[in-house]
C-alpha cells in the first residue's frame, strides 16, 4: 500500500518568509510525529499527534513553529518568518501496533528547507 | 534523559566482507531499540526491531541486531555486504511501548562499500 508522503519535497524560503510543509500518513495510522534533521545528524523529534489531538509539542524549538492535524489525517507544519537555522530535513512518521506487540514508526521521504 | 550513541562516524568496508556497526544507549529501563537506514535523499527504512524476547533479531536486506543489556548495546551485523548497502544507518530507542513512542536517534553511521 501507499507509504508517508510529504510536500513538498524541496522548499527554498527567503529568511522571514512562512513556510507550510504537508503530510499524508499511511491510511489508518492514528498516530503521527514530525522530526527536524539537521545536515549530518539524526532526527530530533519536533511534535506528535493522536489522531487530531497534538500531545506532544516539547520538541518544537520556538514558538515560530506550528503543527495541526485538524481532521486526524494530513498534518501540516508550518513555521513562521523562517530563520537560517531552520534549514534542515523535516521528516513525517505514522505509527501502529505491530504483530511483534511494540509499535512501529514508518518515516516518509522528508522535505528538503534551505532558508536562504 | 535517553540517549543514543554511535561511535563510528564513517566505516568503509569491501564488497562481500562482514559489517558491524555499534549502537550504545542510556537508559534506566529496558527501551524499544530499532535500526533505520536512510539513501541519499530518501526518508528512514526500518531494517529490525528488539521489543523484548529473544535478544538476536533478524530483519530486512539479511541485518540483524543483538541486544546486550550488560553492555548497553545493540550493534548491527551483516555478514557480506553489498555494494547497495551503502548509506546511512540510525540507531533509535524509544522508551514506551505506547502510541505516543517518540524515538530518539543517535547521530548516525555513514557505510561505504568499496568494490
Amino acid at each position: 500500500g501507499a507509504g508517508v508522503s510529504q510536500s513538498p519535497r524541496y522548499k527554498v524560503a527567503k529568511r522571514g518568509q512562512d513556510v507550510a510543509l504537508r503530510c499524508d500518513p499511511i491510511s489508518g495510522h492514528v498516530s503521527l510525529f514530525w522530526y527536524q534533521q539537521a545536515l549530518g545528524q539524526g532526527p530530533e523529534f519536533l511534535t506528535y499527534f493522536q489522531n487530531e489531538a497534538q500531545l506532544d509539542k516539547s520538541g518544537l524549538p520556538s514558538d515560530r513553529f506550528f503543527a495541526e492535524r485538524p481532521e486526524g489525517s494530513v498534518s501540516t507544519l508550518k513555521i513562521q518568518r523562517t530563520q537560517q537555522e531552520d534549514s534542515a530535513v523535516y521528516l513525517c512518521a505514522s505509527s501502529f501496533r505491530s504483530g511483534a506487540g511494540g509499535y512501529e514508526q514508518y518515516f516518509g521521504p522528508g522535505t528538503r528547507l534551505t532558508v536562504t | 534523559a535517553q540517549s543514543v550513541t554511535q561511535p563510528d562516524i564513517h566505516i568503509t568496508v569491501s564488497e562481500g566482507a562482514s559489517l558491524e556497526l555499534r549502537c550504545n544507549y542510556s537508559y534506566g529501563a529496558t527501551p524499544y531499540l530499532f535500526w533505520y537506514v536512510q539513501s541519499p535523499g530518501q526518508g528512514l527504512q526500518l531494517l529490525l526491531k528488539y521489543f523484548s524476547g529473544d535478544t538476536l533479531v533478524q530483519g530486512i536486506k539479511g541485518f540483524e541486531a543483538e541486544f546486550k543489556r550488560s553492555q548497553s548495546s545493540f550493534n548491527l551485523r551483516k555478514p557480506s555486504v553489498h555494494w547497495s548497502d551503502a548509506a546511512e544507518y540510525f540507531c533509535a530507542v524509544g522508551l514506551t511501548n505506547n502510541a505516543g513512542n517518540m524515538l530518539t536517534f543517535g547521530g548516525g553511521t555513514r557505510l561505504m562499500v568499496k568494490p
